[in-house]
């Protein structure tokens, strides 16, 4: 299994610029979710979804958007980037039953590097 | 105030002490996280728990459900625990699906 999978690893945006954020697992996970983590702020939720078909926003989900066609794939969009949006992205899955509460370990991609100039 | 305080914020320790990173929220929970973050940025989940204790190697995790509060114990601590040290809580109820993360405790462990 190759787990959590994220890609590219770095990149780099003008102000203005549109681009996705690639997150893809292999563990038939029904839960998953993107993250940006800022210096002295910690990891924060931009969006999460329980399964194919469902999304729902986090704490910070102003200028992304996420869609959910397979059980497999959770890209990340940036609809037109900007200085604020530079940050670490990190892609997270789990197998979390949609009738159960959130109870399972999480499993985290190796991020994305992303710098808006 | 934050939902998900952790402390201390850094901490330096020399090899082989025993070392305490706590974590304290304010919200209903149905899980709470301990991951690791080593320099170079991968994070790795060490436990997740809902009540009681959890043993790993060196590394065990408690957490009091009445006082809301948790901690992080490494035993024979050792250079390669350098790393950060995140507490993350998924919320209960309808927001169960919802994490909120700590900003992290950075340990060295000094050989």
């Amino acid at each position: 299994n190759a787990g959590v999978t994220q890609t590219p690893k770095f990149q780099v945006l003008k102000t203005g610029q549109s681009m996705t954020l690639q997150c893809a697992q292999d563990m038939n996970h029904e839960y998953m979710s993107w993250y940006r983590q800022d210096p002295g702020m910690g990891l924060r939720l931009i969006h999460y979804s329980v399964g194919a078909g469902i999304t729902d926003q986090g704490e910070v989900p102003n200028g992304y958007n996420v869609s959910r066609s397979t059980t497999e794939d959770f890209p990340l969009r940036l609809l037109s980037a900007a200085p604020s949006q530079t940050s670490v992205y990190f892609c997270a899955s789990s197998y979390s039953s949609r009738r159960s509460s959130y109870n399972s370990p999480l499993h985290f991609g190796n991020g994305t590097r992303l710098t808006v100039t | 105030k934050n939902e998900v305080e952790q402390s201390p914020q850094n901490l330096t320790a020399q090899e082989g002490e025993f070392i305490t990173i706590n974590c304290s929220y304010s919200v209903g929970i149905s899980a709470l996280h301990w991951l690791q973050q080593h320099p170079g940025g991968g994070i790795v989940s060490l436990f997740m728990l809902s009540s009681g204790k959890k043993k790993h190697g060196r590394l065990i995790a408690t957490i009091n459900i009445q006082e809301k509060h948790s901690s992080l114990h490494i035993t024979a601590s050792h250079p390669r625990d350098s790393a950060v040290y995140i507490c993350a809580v998924a919320h209960s109820g309808g927001s169960n699906y919802k994490l909120t993360f700590g900003k992290g405790t950075l340990l060295t462990v000094n050989p």
